[in-house]
């Protein structure tokens, strides 16, 4: 079955630091997202992604935070200079257009950031 | 906002019991989706009810929407310990985002 993988699964940064996480949606998928989670909090939206560019943001997603399908497989969530308060975990999703469940979204199974 | 808000917080049932958690939302919907994740790992899609739908079934899950009162639940007949997870309603507005509630944290106990 089709999945979404993420990488790394775990990444322990110093305060500061630039920080890439790695998600390969499935392949037929045209929409992309990534969610965070903080230990025990809610799953919030940070961006969606369709048809090369973002389509949506939210508030947390500031100028330091970035997206990028570099090539045409990989989807990429870039923080340039991490925060502590960055430390959470990012969970990857992608949604096709077709189905019985149009409106799906596939997660992936999250890239645990630690920032030091 | 339209963010759902699931109720309870928490909820520990016996084996064999059946569990109900709602979710209230805020804004007009197109679908209403509930997602289930394990400590730890990634969320896994559970169901998914339109706004035109008042009540769908997938195997031991049935879920509701009142559109009236901005309401859903999702009850899952004869749990079993295997079901014990943090269960997330989402809402969608349109062909964009999903906004996740804080979801119900449920246990079942053997």
């Amino acid at each position: 079955e089709p999945e979404v993988t993420q990488t790394p699964s775990h990444q322990v940064t110093q305060m500061g630091q630039e920080v890439i996480l790695r998600c390969v949606p499935i392949s037929n998928h045209l929409y992309f997202y990534w969610y965070r989670q903080i230990l025990g909090q809610k799953v919030e939206f940070l961006v969606s992604f369709y048809n090369n560019e973002i389509s949506e943001k939210s508030e947390i997603f500031d100028d330091q935070f970035s997206v990028e399908r570099p090539d045409g497989s990989n989807f990429t969530l870039k923080i340039r200079s991490t925060k502590l308060e960055d430390s959470a975990m990012y969970f990857c999703a992608s949604k096709g257009l077709r189905g019985p469940n149009t409106g799906e979204l596939f997660f992936g199974e999250g890239s645990r950031l630690t920032v030091l | 906002s339209q963010q759902g808000e699931e109720d309870p917080q928490a909820l520990s049932i016996q084996e064999g019991e059946n569990a109900t958690m709602n979710c209230s939302y805020k804004t007009s919907i197109n679908n209403l989706q509930w997602y289930r994740q394990n400590s730890g790992r990634g969320l896994v899609h559970l169901i998914l009810i339109r706004s035109n739908e008042r009540e769908k079934h997938s195997g031991r899950l049935r879920v509701t929407l009142d559109t009236s009162k901005k309401s859903s639940s999702l009850l899952i007949t004869a749990s079993r310990a295997a079901d014990t997870a943090s269960y997330f309603c989402a809402t969608a507005k349109g062909a964009q985002k999903l906004v996740f509630g804080q979801g119900t944290r449920l246990t079942i106990n053997p």
